[in-house]
């Protein structure tokens, strides 16, 4: 069965720094790409950013809203993702889920997501 | 960018309505486009890839279909499960967009 859990969420000041991960199993983790989506309070889902698999040198794609202030990578031995989040903005409010891509580039699997809350 | 709108963004039906929702892009994205469900408080569930492919599980009351800019999803009969909102997404070209959700609520 896969499974995604997201975990490292919490109450953060402008400004600051995060670090969330998303433990996976039940699949061969290495072999996918995997997306992050955050959805802030009352709104709609939004794409933060994708890291592909080994086979195409762990690249990146990135939100405009996010580039230059959240980094995602992966490590393959832990079977985990993780997104690490500075410049963090009151806007940054949100429910961040992992999801698995497939090789077709669509999303079929999500975690039950984790909250992050940027406020003083 | 590209751009997904969605219509409506809410409506009411009743168990055992046949309920509509589409989605426009605003560049052509021939098929590359997903649907998803989710309920209050949970995470989003696949439903539909590739614009009319059903994901594995998903019960055939949902269809999806269109190509390029239009698509829609079908719920051939609504159920008590199914009230929920509803995403599309276009996997064509980064950055990936989600349209903005259909609610769909209890007449």
């Amino acid at each position: 069965e896969v499974q995604l859990v997201e975990s490292g969420g919490g109450l953060v000041q402008p400004g600051g720094s995060l670090r969330l991960s998303c433990a996976a199993s039940g699949f061969t983790f290495s072999d996918h790409y995997m997306d992050w989506v955050r959805q802030a309070p009352g709104k709609g889902l939004e794409w933060v950013g994708r890291t592909r698999n080994k086979a195409n040198s762990y690249t990146t794609e990135y939100a405009a809203s996010v580039k230059g202030r959240f980094t995602i990578s992966r490590d393959d031995s832990q079977n985990s993702l993780y997104l690490q989040m500075n410049g963090l903005k009151t806007e940054d409010t949100a429910v961040y889920y992992c999801a698995r891509v497939l090789q077709q580039g669509r999303i079929d699997y999500w975690g039950q997501g984790t909250l992050v809350t940027v406020s003083s | 960018d590209i751009q997904m709108t969605q219509s409506p963004s809410s409506l009411s039906a009743s168990v055992g309505d046949r309920v509509t929702i589409t989605c426009r892009a605003s560049q052509g994205i021939s098929n590359y486009l997903a649907w998803f469900q989710q309920k209050p408080g949970k995470a989003p569930k696949s439903l539909i890839y590739a614009a009319s492919s059903l994901q594995t599980g998903v019960p055939s009351k949902f269809s999806g279909s269109g190509s390029g800019t239009d698509f829609t999803l079908t719920i051939s009969s609504l159920q008590p499960e199914d009230f929920a909102t509803y995403y599309c997404q276009q996997y064509n070209s980064y950055p990936l967009t989600f349209g903005g959700g259909t609610k769909v609520e209890i007449k």
